[in-house]
């Protein structure tokens, strides 16, 4: 089943212009990473995330244990900002994170 | 330089075919990971494995096998491929031990069954 559903699957924004992605988790998820694929195919680590808020830059991310929720947060985005996004969840019956499907976001000019 | 890497980048095997994909990372982490990506469906785990010749099935073993015999290798194993093993496999590796920290990726194999 989906154990970690990411929402919008695809987003489209306006250089400049802010925006959110979600993940909810069906697990008592524990930790949280988020990843970005580059087109390239490479995945870049954003964040790691118990319990609480990451700031880096125009990205911030809050993880949510007790309303099993993550969101990430891109402010001022730009081109380079394009690319896939994945949230990855890990529980404490789990053995490793499990991935959602993931956020295609496009960067427009 | 902390990296993980897969090779080969690219490899196209007949249906039937034994395929042997190789993972190395020079951080000397406990765990590695093998997942696979297709399409709409994110990454999903085929194997874990927690140190030298400590290996577990994660979601989709079926058709798989594992080989840990150095911390710094793992390698993914399709024995007879079949069509619905072409896809882009990556491998992770996280300092923790059964417990995941950040995961590092490789850059991935795309592989093709023919």
């Amino acid at each position: 089943g989906d154990k970690v559903k990411q929402s919008p699957s695809a987003l489209s924004l306006q250089e400049g212009t802010n925006s959110a992605l979600r993940c909810n988790f069906s697990i008592a998820a524990t930790t949280v990473q988020w990843f970005l694929q580059n087109p390239r195919g490479s995945l870049i680590n954003l964040f790691y995330l118990v319990p609480g808020t990451k700031e880096n830059g125009r990205l911030k991310s809050t993880f949510n244990s007790k309303e099993s929720y993550s969101t990430l947060h891109i402010r001022d985005a730009q081109l380079e900002d394009s690319g896939t996004y994945f949230c990855a969840a890990e529980a404490y019956n789990n053995n490793a994170p499990r991935f959602g499907a993931g956020t295609k976001l496009t960067v427009k000019p | 330089d902390m990296k993980v890497t897969q090779m080969p980048r690219y490899l196209i095997k007949r249906m039937g075919e034994n395929v042997l994909l190789e993972c190395g990372q020079d951080m000397s982490h406990e765990t590695m990971y093998w997942y696979r990506q297709d399409p709409g469906l994110g990454l999903q785990l085929i194997y874990i494995s927690y140190d030298v010749d400590s290996n577990s099935e994660g979601d989709i073993p079926k058709g798989y096998r594992v080989s840990r015999k150095k911390r710094e290798h793992f390698s993914l194993i399709l024995d007879s491929a079949k069509t619905n093993q072409t896809s882009v496999y990556f491998c992770a590796s996280s300092l923790g031990d059964r417990s995941a920290e950040t995961l590092y990726f490789g850059s991935g194999t795309r592989l093709t069954v023919l």
